[in-house]
């Protein structure tokens, strides 16, 4: 069963437009979210988080929001550049570990 | 802050022999440390937690002979893949959790290819 689904595989931008990646969750004690980067042959360095409390988190050019009720959040990058291209990795935390989603990769064209 | 070096990044090995694996957390005390592993076009897959002083927890499915894990230190944790084999080869990843509220952080990963 997996508890943290990112169901887009991949997505495409241009430079300078927003990427949106989305990230649902089935799991209710979850309370604790980030997102992760990674390019290839590297280990995945942590981007943005936020915590259950909120509903939205900023940092730069990177917001994270989170719907708890529909058990949702996604990262919106404003504006691309493309040196984000990269695989994104939402994940909660549960339990003492984290859960991963399967990654978004994303591409943005100059 | 908050670094977490894994070494080596990558290594090219024979099957039948082991790989020691090495994760430190240079400037924090990580009193839990993390192993994952990413299969091609998926996910990072948890293999096992590694708690400072005590046995590690393994994942269903992982094999607690094969993938030797020892926290030894507070700053120190191993994997060993023992007797590898070319279906061991993947990229490892470790993370660690420090109580100074530091979060998860990553190493940079190793890249095993078993030949």
């Amino acid at each position: 069963d997996q508890q943290v689904k990112q169901n887009s595989p991949s997505l495409s931008v241009q430079e300078g437009r927003i990427s949106i990646l989305n990230c649902d969750y089935t799991n209710s004690m979850f309370d604790y979210f980030l997102w992760y980067k990674k390019y290839p042959a590297e280990g995945p360095t942590f981007l943005i988080s936020i915590s259950s409390i909120k509903d939205k988190n900023e940092d730069g050019r990177f917001t994270v929001f989170l719907n708890k009720s529909a058990k949702h959040l996604s990262l919106h990058i404003v504006p691309s550049q493309p040196g984000d291209s990269a695989v994104y990795f939402c994940a909660a935390d549960g339990s003492e570990k984290l859960v991963f989603g399967k990654g978004t990769k994303l591409t943005v064209n100059p | 802050g908050a670094v977490v070096s894994q070494h080596p990044s990558r290594v090219i090995c024979k099957s039948g022999t082991s790989v020691k694996i090495e994760c430190r957390s240079l400037d924090f005390q990580a009193t839990t440390m993390f192993w994952y592993r990413q299969f091609p076009k998926k996910s990072l897959m948890l293999m096992a937690t590694s708690n400072e002083g005590s046995k590690a927890t393994y994942e269903q499915g992982v094999e607690k002979d094969k993938f030797l894990i020892n926290h030894a230190s507070l700053t120190l944790s191993t994997l060993t893949v023992t007797s590898a084999h070319p279906e061991d080869s993947s990229f490892y990843i470790c993370s660690a959790n420090g109580p100074g509220g530091y979060g998860y952080t990553f190493g940079s990963g190793t890249r095993l290819t078993v030949v």
